[in-house]
């Protein structure tokens, strides 16, 4: 089974800061796709990032990267620079080869003018 | 359309009663997706369907739960004798097939409330 475990209900951040979001995961297979989306109070969720499993380099975009670290099963997200605008509930997910996406429990991010 | 859509965007029900939520994906995607996200929970996975295959419905709680996509476009989730606790957000997605690195288009959701 494929779990996605997130252990941060809530982060809270200064405005201009940095911060990193955690996401543990477990899977038996070795090709999957990690993805972080961005859930605002529209509900309406937005992808943020994706990183394929067999890819070392860490994915980027923009003020957003991640730290994947395969043999720890982690894909922690940083966000640089923060903006009002960034906050949001986070949801890392995980997907295997035309498997269903499981997601995390999701992280709550405030971030403090 | 430019989204996928989602109707209606708040429900309010009484236990026991019927109620259908439809989701009308972006023109095009084969795979749609229903999940269920409780008050401050994540997100819980319902059913998926791809193109004309069999649809996956192992994430359906109970038989009161029910799903179709005709024409390979919109879909309705149908949700029998309404219980409290299926108050939730009710979430459709829709990508264009289901491959490992498709990104998913979410809809806004629908607010179900049992009263």
């Amino acid at each position: 089974a494929q779990t996605v475990t997130q252990s941060q209900p809530e982060m809270s951040v200064q405005e201009a800061e940095t911060v990193t979001l955690s996401c543990t995961y477990d899977t038996s297979e070795s090709d999957y796709y990690l993805f972080w989306y961005k859930q605002p109070p529209s509900r309406q969720m937005i992808l943020v990032i994706r990183q394929e499993a067999y890819k070392q380099q860490n994915a980027t975009e923009n003020r957003f990267s991640v730290n994947f670290q395969k043999a720890a099963k982690s894909f922690s997200l940083k966000i640089s620079d923060s903006q009002l605008g960034d906050a949001a509930m986070y949801f890392c997910a995980l997907n295997n080869y035309g498997q269903n996406f499981v997601f995390g429990p999701g992280t709550r991010l405030s971030v403090l003018p | 359309g430019a989204g996928v859509s989602q109707s209606p965007s708040n429900k309010v029900t009484e236990k026991g009663k019927d109620v259908e939520l439809r989701c009308d994906p972006i023109s095009g995607h084969t795979a749609l997706y229903w999940y269920r996200q409780s008050l401050g929970q994540g997100l819980e996975f319902l059913i998926y369907f791809q193109g004309n295959s069999a649809p996956d419905k192992s994430g359906l709680p109970s038989d009161r739960f029910s799903a179709e996509r005709t024409g390979g476009s919109v879909s309705t989730l149908t949700i029998q004798r309404t219980q409290q606790e299926d108050s939730a957000v009710y979430l459709c997605a829709s990508s264009r097939r289901t491959a490992t690195n498709e990104k998913l288009f979410f809809g806004s959701g629908t607010q179900l409330s049992v009263l």
